[in-house]
């Protein structure tokens, strides 16, 4: 079945250092590709998407590239700051299919 | 910005006890969704509901579970009989369509229930 494997936090880095989470997904046909984050005490928000093989999806910063090839979507930022401290979830959503699949979640942790 | 709520933030039920999961879904959205996740696991699917009646339910939505919308705006979850391992956070989510790739959903704060 279709699964989302991500890599373990928690990730703690300086402001202004370079981050990436790396997701690596198994699924058949064509799924989309999501990053939710969730702030503390909130709820799970949609931070990017892609749709297809090649798109990039990018929000506040965060960019990520959906690599059929390499079934892949890593999750980037050139330069973070605190307020970037949360928990990123990769998902994924097969083809006409409405439920989302999640990976188990990295903690984020920015330093000042 | 509309936004999905849930209540309570948090439940403590003793083993054997039902109980009921609420959610105010966003006013003009068709399709619901309950997902939960136990501590330091993934967060996984539970049901999707559309048109008065389920659309998809996983594994894990065994006859102890039920889904319902009893008037224009709340969406519940009942657990019947709760059991240790119903111990999770439970987050609703909603949709104006199906098929996430086109048509985000949206994720209320979540209820942390804890059975005892």
């Amino acid at each position: 079945g279709n699964s989302v494997t991500q890599m373990e936090g928690p990730v703690t880095l300086s402001e202004e250092a370079f981050l990436t989470i790396n997701c690596t997904y198994t699924a058949t046909g064509y799924p989309s590709l999501f990053w939710y984050v969730q702030y503390p005490g909130e709820g799970l928000q949609l931070l990017l998407k892609a749709t297809k093989a090649d798109d990039k999806g990018s929000n506040k910063g965060f960019e990520a590239t959906y690599r059929k090839e390499t079934t892949s979507f890593h999750l980037e930022k050139g330069s973070v700051q605190v307020s970037d401290s949360a928990v990123y979830f990769c998902a994924l959503s097969g083809y006409r299919d409405d439920k989302i699949i999640f990976g188990k979640g990295t903690r984020l942790h920015i330093l000042p | 910005e509309p936004e999905v709520t849930q209540t309570p933030s948090h439940q403590v039920t003793q083993m054997g006890q039902e109980v009921i999961l609420r959610c105010v879904p966003i006013s003009n959205h068709l399709y619901f969704y309950w997902y939960r996740q136990i501590l330091g696991q993934k967060v996984e699917f539970l049901v999707s509901f559309y048109n008065n009646e389920i659309s998809e339910k996983s594994e894990i939505f065994d006859d102890q579970f039920s889904v319902e919308r009893p008037d224009g705006s709340n969406f519940t979850l009942k657990i019947r009989s709760t059991k240790l391992e119903d111990s999770a956070m439970y987050f609703c989510a909603s949709s104006l369509a199906g098929g996430p790739g086109s048509y985000e959903q949206y994720f209320g704060p979540g209820t942390r229930l804890t059975v005892t």
